[in-house]
């Protein structure tokens, strides 16, 4: 059962540079979302999906898109790198028994370590 | 504003010495409180979900217990694998869905041998 899967691991872009950050799930969840996670600071919510079709903005969307045509999978696109978007990038997925509650926690991928220069 | 203030920033131990992390939160409606444990390098790994004040949980040497204000993780004799940063989270029961969850910044849990 490999979980919650995000590749790359490491990156490295130069400012203005587009990527799409990968994540998918095999443990058929509902819920899948981007977090990043720098020094200081909590974990913070870029985008989440309810379901396949379904996004939408977190706390920190701005420059990223995020689609879900499928269950499984959930990438992150950085459309123009700046500096400001170095950090670790976790892909998080959760299934609710009740709509609104999370009563398993999320399953967190290992993460990506991204860094704009 | 939701907000989860972690305490201390880092808890040095050792082997066999028992503490507690603390965790105090703000929310409008609390939902579910989490804790996770993050090791160097991986994603956070979730250990225990809390619902309503008066609630306890256990794992192994962990227990987890929730007030109107605040959780505890208790570490009971502690092992050197039990080093790792212990984060906490608070889902808001009113912001309308599973998506409003507020991570504190963690508490970096060093065990001496």
């Amino acid at each position: 059962n490999a979980g919650v899967t995000q590749t790359p691991k490491f990156q490295v872009l130069k400012t203005g540079q587009s990527m799409t950050l990968q994540c998918a799930q095999d443990m058929n969840h509902e819920y899948m979302s981007w977090y990043r996670q720098d020094p200081g600071m909590g974990l913070r919510l870029i985008h989440y999906s309810v379901g396949a079709g379904i996004t939408d903005q977190g706390e920190v969307p701005n420059g990223y898109n995020v689609s879900r045509s499928t269950t499984e999978d959930f990438p992150l696109r950085l459309l123009s790198a700046a500096p400001s978007q170095t950090s670790v990038y976790f892909c998080a997925s959760s299934y609710s028994i009740a709509p609104g509650q999370l009563n398993y926690g999320y399953t967190f991928g290992s993460g990506t370590r991204l860094t704009v220069v | 504003e939701d907000q989860v203030t972690q305490s201390p920033e880092a808890l040095r131990l050792q082997e066999g010495e028992s503490s507690s992390l603390n965790c105090s939160y703000t929310v409008s409606g609390l939902r579910g409180l989490f804790w996770y444990r993050q090791d160097p390098g991986k994603g956070p790994e979730f250990l225990f979900t809390l619902y309503s004040a008066g609630e306890e949980k256990e794992k192994e040497r962990l227990k987890a217990t929730l007030t109107k204000k605040e959780s505890f993780l208790h570490i009971t004799a502690p092992k050197p694998e039990d080093s790792a940063t212990y984060l906490c989270a608070v889902q808001d029961l009113l912001s309308g869905g599973y998506q409003k969850v507020t991570f504190g910044t963690g508490t970096k849990l060093q065990v001496i041998p």
